[in-house]
Parts: C-alpha cells; sequence; structure tokens
C-alpha cells in the first residue's frame, strides 16, 4: 500500500502567520490527494481534492499544490478557527492511505 | 443537506462481532459510494472498505477477512460488520459519502466510539 507521510508532526504557528504543510507519498499518486482539517471530537472535514482544488465553502486562504509524491498545503495567514490537526489521503490507489496528521497549534 | 448517523453497540466484548449502521437522512442513497472510515483514540485514520448503492463493495486488504459492508435501499442505510474483534479495533467508527469509488468523501458522519473490552 501507498505509504503517505506528513510532517511536521506539530507546527507552532502565530495567528495571522502563513503555514505550510508537507506530505510525501511512498510512490506517484499523481494529483489524486486531499487535505482534511479534522477539530477535537469532529469528524474531518474536506478541504481540498486532486492537489489544488478547494472544497465547497472553503476559504481562498487554504491553498494546495504538488503532484507526484511531493504535496503542500499552505493557510495564508491563521485564523482562531484553524488550528487543527491536517491529514493528506491518496486516492489514486486501494487501500486509500492516511498521513499520520500535522497539528498546528498555536505559538 | 444529506446528513449521516452511526448507530450501534458502542461496547463490544473481545472475539465478538461489532456491527454498526449508517443511517442517511436529507437524500437518497442511491447513486453514490458510502465507506467506513476509523479512528483509533488519538491516532490516524483507516480505511475499512466502502460499498456502492447497488451492492458492489471493496475492502482494506488488512481488514477483509474480517469485514462485512452491506446497503439497504429501502431504509436508506447501510452497515458494517467486523468479527473477531480485539482491543486493537477500538476506535471512532466514521460513516462517509463520496461520489466515486476511490474520491474524497465530502460527507462525513459525526462518529461513534466503539470500545471492545470484556
Amino acid at each position: 500500500e501507498i505509504v503517505m507521510t506528513q510532517s511536521p508532526a506539530t507546527l507552532s504557528v502565530s495567528p495571522g502567520e502563513r503555514a505550510t504543510l508537507s506530505c510525501r507519498a511512498s510512490q506517484s499518486v499523481s494529483s489524486n490527494l486531499a487535505w482534511y482539517q479534522q477539530k477535537p471530537g469532529q469528524a474531518p472535514r474536506l478541504l481540498i481534492s486532486g492537489a489544488s482544488t478547494r472544497a465547497t465553502g472553503i476559504p481562498a486562504t487554504f491553498s494546495g499544490s504538488g503532484s507526484g509524491t511531493e504535496f503542500t498545503l499552505t493557510i495564508s495567514s491563521l485564523q482562531s478557527e484553524d488550528f487543527a490537526v491536517y491529514y493528506c489521503q491518496q486516492y489514486n490507489d486501494w487501500p486509500l492511505t492516511f498521513g499520520g496528521g500535522t497539528k498546528v497549534e498555536i505559538k | 443537506q444529506v446528513q449521516l448517523q452511526e448507530s450501534g453497540p458502542r461496547l463490544v466484548k473481545p472475539s465478538e462481532t461489532l456491527s454498526l449502521t449508517c443511517t442517511v437522512s436529507g437524500g437518497s442513497i442511491s447513486s453514490y459510494y458510502w465507506s467506513w472510515i476509523r479512528q483509533p483514540p488519538g491516532k490516524g485514520l483507516e480505511w475499512i472498505g466502502y460499498i456502492f448503492y447497488s451492492g458492489s463493495t471493496n475492502y482494506n486488504p488488512s481488514l477483509k477477512s474480517r469485514v462485512t459492508i452491506s446497503v439497504d435501499t429501502s431504509k436508506n442505510q447501510f452497515s458494517l460488520k467486523l468479527s473477531s474483534v480485539t482491543a486493537a479495533d477500538t476506535a471512532v467508527y466514521y460513516c462517509a459519502r463520496h461520489r466515486g469509488a476511490v474520491l474524497p468523501p465530502g460527507f462525513w458522519g459525526q462518529g461513534t466510539l466503539v470500545t471492545v473490552s470484556s
């Protein structure tokens, strides 16, 4: 199965600053990469699919890039509601697999 | 707006079968794919498998020997059975909807914590 590795595990950022999260696949997943946000006690929320296409209702402060094996999620200006855990997930090959997550915390 | 709600026993004994149902409201179960995904406490996400409304399924090979996912279109529900459970199966179990077999789910249930313990 394709292993997804996210870094860093924890990212400490001040409100208003930019956050850059990385996701690496053990083999190419083309652009079949999604990002999710998860807050405590809640289900994951789809942010981005196709590596760079925002889901309905997701603000433009979230952007995704990359293809093949290297991907990035950028949050341009962190708001209080953006502090959460973020997961990447490949859907190029079965079984669909998730990364281990990056926790974005308040600095 | 479609809503998904998981239901079933919250406590299951080791070696027994975990059974959960996801009820879909605000939309039809037809023409979509439906998945079960789980998350052990404090850990990451694992895809269990999915079913198309017509009944075709695909399971994670790591769980395939123990998993059955079924659908009841008359009740707008789909279900998960996981047999021979151990403490490692303790997790929050989510049901989710997606438009294609492997497309990311846009709608999720709130999740239900199932604990395996004697």
